[in-house]
């Protein structure tokens, strides 16, 4: 069975400053993991996956998450932030069975 | 494109009334699972089917029924409700049921049991 923890329920941040969101997961074996970003009051949606090769992730709206394997880590960055980034993010990791789990979640709250 | 569509968006419910959370999805989507979101928990996996008229358990299946007649339609049943069932549901479908698939979601059905 495998475990996701995000580090951070709540990470306030101000508008045009980086953020980084952390994401560890527990499993002996090879996993694939997704990013998913929840607006107030809609589904979620994904931001990026990393299935194999590169370790560096690029997504949609400038986030990018680095995959270490040592660590069993898979942290959310963007470079700068707007305030339309104001969501919920999701870390979520599958096995070869398709099932998805998630985290907490982490609610990023931009700030001008 | 329609995506995947629940309905209602909202619902109140007395305890031990029954209802059913409809899911439609128009992408031809093999893999539908239902989950709930609940306050610091992330979202857990109730039911899910890897096709028409095959369903299985997930992680928090006690209290609610799942059928998959059609590939499209995937509704969840609450069969008497209790006020731990007052959550935020979410329906997702997958194109084939493979681990490295994202999932598409829909907008959710906000759920309240008095």
């Amino acid at each position: 069975a495998q475990s996701v923890t995000q580090l951070d329920s709540q990470v306030p941040v101000f508008e045009e400053a980086p953020v980084e969101l952390r994401c560890n997961y527990s499993s002996s074996v090879s996993v694939y993991l997704f990013w998913y970003v929840q607006y107030p009051n809609q589904g979620l949606q994904l931001l990026l996956k990393y299935l194999s090769g590169s370790t560096l992730v690029k997504g949609i709206n400038g986030f990018e998450a680095e995959f270490n394997k040592s660590q069993t880590s898979f942290h959310l960055r963007k470079p700068s932030v707007h305030i339309s980034d104001t969501a919920e993010y999701f870390c979520a990791v599958s096995l070869n069975d398709y099932k998805l789990s998630f985290g907490a979640g982490t609610t990023v709250t931009v700030r001008a | 494109n329609a995506g995947v569509t629940q309905t209602p968006k909202f619902q109140v419910l007395k305890t031990g009334q029954s209802m059913t959370l409809q899911c439609a999805q128009d992408m031809n989507h093999e893999y539908m699972s239902w989950y709930r979101q609940d306050p610091g928990m992330g979202l857990r996996l109730i039911h899910y089917s890897v096709g028409a008229g095959i369903t299985d358990q997930g992680e928090v299946p006690n209290g609610y029924n799942v059928s998959r007649s059609t590939t499209e339609d995937f509704p969840l049943r609450l069969l008497s409700a209790a006020p731990s069932q007052t959550s935020v549901y979410f329906c997702a479908s997958q194109r084939t049921p493979y681990s490295n698939q994202p999932q598409h979601f829909g907008d959710g059905t906000r759920l309240s049991i008095l």
